[in-house]
């Protein structure tokens, strides 16, 4: 059964520390990993990882893919109060036609 | 990218109606998606949109429950039909573009309440 893991659930952090939100995967036909920031209803895009080993990065986020592994990780340094969100990844399969979420990662960043 | 118009963003509904979520996109699109997220849950996939044809949906959802239409490349519903309290959720349309290795872009989300 196709499935995606992430984890933790929820995090509690200071601003200034730095995080690394967990996303293990087992989807067949896998072609990408993408993650997304929700903060209120529709989710943002953040990412999308396609090849292994392969840091992308924007600002104080980034993120890689181990394909090999099946999981990817997202670290946010110096965080702030604007990251306190919940994150998602999701597994999208090879033609696009299907997107797997995990159940999300809830960050809360205090002042 | 796409840009997604969703509407309505929220209703408050009595038990045993039915509403019909638009969803509108700036371009053409390959995908179009229902997703339903429950509070403090994720995103779980309600159905493909097809152009022209019945949508595709996922283990617990039904046609009859929300039915679906895409009459072109732009523009789908979902109707949330004889609701009741658990239907409570986010509902969110989301489309994948033309592009190679494209995201998944989302509406704003219409945020449902039955009372």
């Amino acid at each position: 059964e196709d499935k995606v893991v992430q984890s933790p659930l929820s995090l509690v952090v200071h601003e200034g520390d730095t995080v690394t939100l967990n996303c293990s995967y087992e989807v067949t036909n896998f072609r990408s990993l993408l993650w997304y920031k929700q903060e209120k209803k529709a989710p943002t895009f953040l990412f999308m990882l396609t090849s292994s080993g392969i840091e992308k990065k924007s600002g104080r986020l980034s993120s890689i893919l181990d394909k090999k592994e099946l999981f990817s990780i997202l670290n946010i340094t110096a965080t702030q109060t604007g990251d306190s969100a919940i994150y998602l990844c999701a597994a999208v399969f090879y033609n696009f036609n299907k997107f797997y979420f995990g159940s999300g990662t809830k960050l809360n960043v205090k002042p | 990218s796409a840009v997604i118009s969703q509407k309505p963003s929220r209703d408050i509904c009595q038990r045993g109606t039915s509403l019909t979520i638009q969803c509108q996109v700036d371009s053409q699109v390959t995908m179009m998606f229902w997703y339903r997220q429950q509070p403090g849950q994720s995103l779980t996939l309600i159905a493909t949109a097809n152009q022209g044809s019945e949508a595709t949906y996922e283990s617990g959802f039904v046609i009859d429950k929300f039915p679906i239409s895409r009459p072109n490349l732009t523009f789908s519903t979902l109707t949330v039909s004889n609701m009741s309290p658990e239907d409570s959720s986010i509902y969110l349309c989301s489309v994948v573009g033309a592009g190679v290795d494209t995201e998944a872009f989302f509406g704003q989300g219409t945020r449902l309440t039955v009372v």
